[in-house]
């Protein structure tokens, strides 16, 4: 069965919306969790690290004002596109592992395929 | 800068022939590397590979590592149509805890009948 849940599945909106995606792991507890990006085409980069209870870590080039991340509980990390513009328009997917000596492969949510128009 | 490049970049072959779908790195502080197959959504985990020469095997699916020459090939053999796919090599280069990883570009295999 699924190890992540990821929702909504799909979203399209007007420029300048904020929109929420969340990411749910179900099978176990999740202090860490990670949100990629994915542009037509190409592969996945990594946005941030989600981290449960402290401020996630951002990668290079990824605005944090943009994109909020907050990780609340074990099993759930929620990413804010705030005023969402059309450049925004990717799929945006999340990542679980369990927790252990680090060697644990990351599980994929089915990602958000987001529009801005 | 950590680095993960696939080849060929596009695939196209018959149903039943063999496919070798390759992954070179460079990455610091290695800890794994991971193979992953991506149809319409999200990618679905195929192998994790640690140690250099141990074969990993699923079905027709098979996958090895070489850290010397820091590369790993998936094999399918007898394709079929579902096998279609992108499959991604990514790498975790994060010293402990849990993994970055660093994708590359990925594969597109299409399986023709």
């Amino acid at each position: 069965g699924a190890v992540v849940s990821q929702h909504p599945s799909r979203v399209i909106c007007k420029s300048g919306t904020s929109v929420k995606i969340e990411c749910r792991s179900l099978d176990f507890q999740a202090t860490t969790m990670f949100w990629y990006r994915q542009f037509p085409k190409q592969s996945l980069m990594l946005m941030a690290t989600s981290n449960e209870g402290s401020k996630a870590t951002y990668e290079q080039g990824v605005e944090k004002d943009k994109f909020l991340i907050n990780h609340a509980s074990l099993t759930l990390s929620t990413l804010t596109v705030t005023s969402a513009h059309p450049e925004d328009s990717s799929f945006y997917i999340c990542s679980v592992a369990r927790q252990g000596n680090g060697n644990q492969p990351q599980h994929f949510g089915d990602g958000t395929r987001l529009s801005i128009l | 800068e950590d680095k993960v490049v696939q080849s060929p970049l596009s695939l196209v072959v018959h149903e039943g022939d063999t496919v070798t779908l390759n992954c070179s790195y460079e990455v610091t502080n290695f800890r794994s590397l991971l193979w992953y197959k991506q149809e319409k959504k999200a990618p679905t985990f195929l192998f994790m590979l640690t140690s250099s020469g141990i074969e990993k095997k699923s079905g027709r699916l098979s996958s090895i590592l070489d850290k010397k020459e820091l590369f790993s090939i998936l094999n399918i053999t007898a394709t079929q149509t579902g096998d279609s796919a992108i499959y991604l090599c990514a790498v975790a280069g994060y010293p402990q805890g849990a993994q970055k990883l660093v994708f590359g570009q990925g594969t597109r295999l299409t399986i023709n009948p």
